[in-house]
């Protein structure tokens, strides 16, 4: 069974920075692209990230461009998230996603971890 | 900037139907941005409907199907239940890496 387990989640002040990791199980995570996908308080959801397999072709949100960055860990099966020069409007839920397809290259989000919060405000 | 678009809110009687569609500023929606459908109910994570325009995840019910309408695209819910009452949301890859979702249909089963 595919499991995606975010950690790393909680309140910073604006200019802050925070690291966000999912730890995968249940499939070959150095197979599938992942994606990090935000949710703001009673909005909708936002693409912020992806990665290929390799870790070596990332892409941004426009939002997040030069301030986060992410990476994974192909032997220790996790997906970071580092989040710098925090803002307010970066208040969300944090989810990590698995790719549907086991290319290595991103057609899309299936599995869903269940996210963490992260809350900026001074 | 690219806009994904969705209808804000429908409404089904039970066992109806109802189609959702999706898309973008950039012209028609087509299999090359492998459309993506999820579900969210309030609390949870979201739950994947359809990837790459048509393909069921697993578990899904086959009330639920994918496809290209015209020049957008499209969920149908084929005799709507109460508990598809939820948020919608579509997901297209607008090229360069870049994917981008749609602002969610909120649907009502009454």
């Amino acid at each position: 069974e595919v499991q995606l387990l975010e950690s790393g989640g909680g309140s910073v002040q604006p200019g802050g920075s925070l690291r966000l990791s999912c730890a995968a199980s249940g499939f070959n995570f150095n197979t599938y692209a992942m994606t990090w996908v935000r949710q703001a308080p009673g909005k909708g959801l936002e693409w912020v990230s992806v990665i290929n397999a390799n870790g070596d072709s990332f892409f941004y949100a426009e939002s997040v461009q030069g301030r986060f960055i992410i990476s994974r860990d192909n032997y220790r099966n996790t997906l970071y998230l580092q989040l710098s020069s925090l803002r307010a409007d970066d208040t969300a839920v944090y989810y990590c996603t698995k790719d549907w397809h086991p290319s290595g290259s991103t057609f899309g989000p299936d599995h869903w971890g269940q996210g963490t919060l992260v809350s900026v405000s001074s | 900037q690219t806009v994904v678009t969705q209808e804000p809110s429908f409404s089904v009687s039970p066992g109806g139907t109802v189609t959702l569609t999706c898309g973008w500023n950039s012209g028609s929606v087509s299999t090359t941005e492998y459309p993506a459908w999820y579900q969210q109910t309030p609390g949870q994570p979201p739950r994947t409907l359809i990837y790459n325009t048509n393909i069921r995840s697993s578990g899904v019910p086959d009330r639920f199907s994918g496809f290209i309408l015209g020049n957008r695209a499209a969920l149908t819910i084929t005799g709507a239940q109460t508990e598809d009452e939820s948020h919608y949301y579509c997901l297209l890859y607008v090229g360069g890496g870049i994917w981008v979702f749609g602002g969610g249909t909120k649907l009502t089963v009454l």
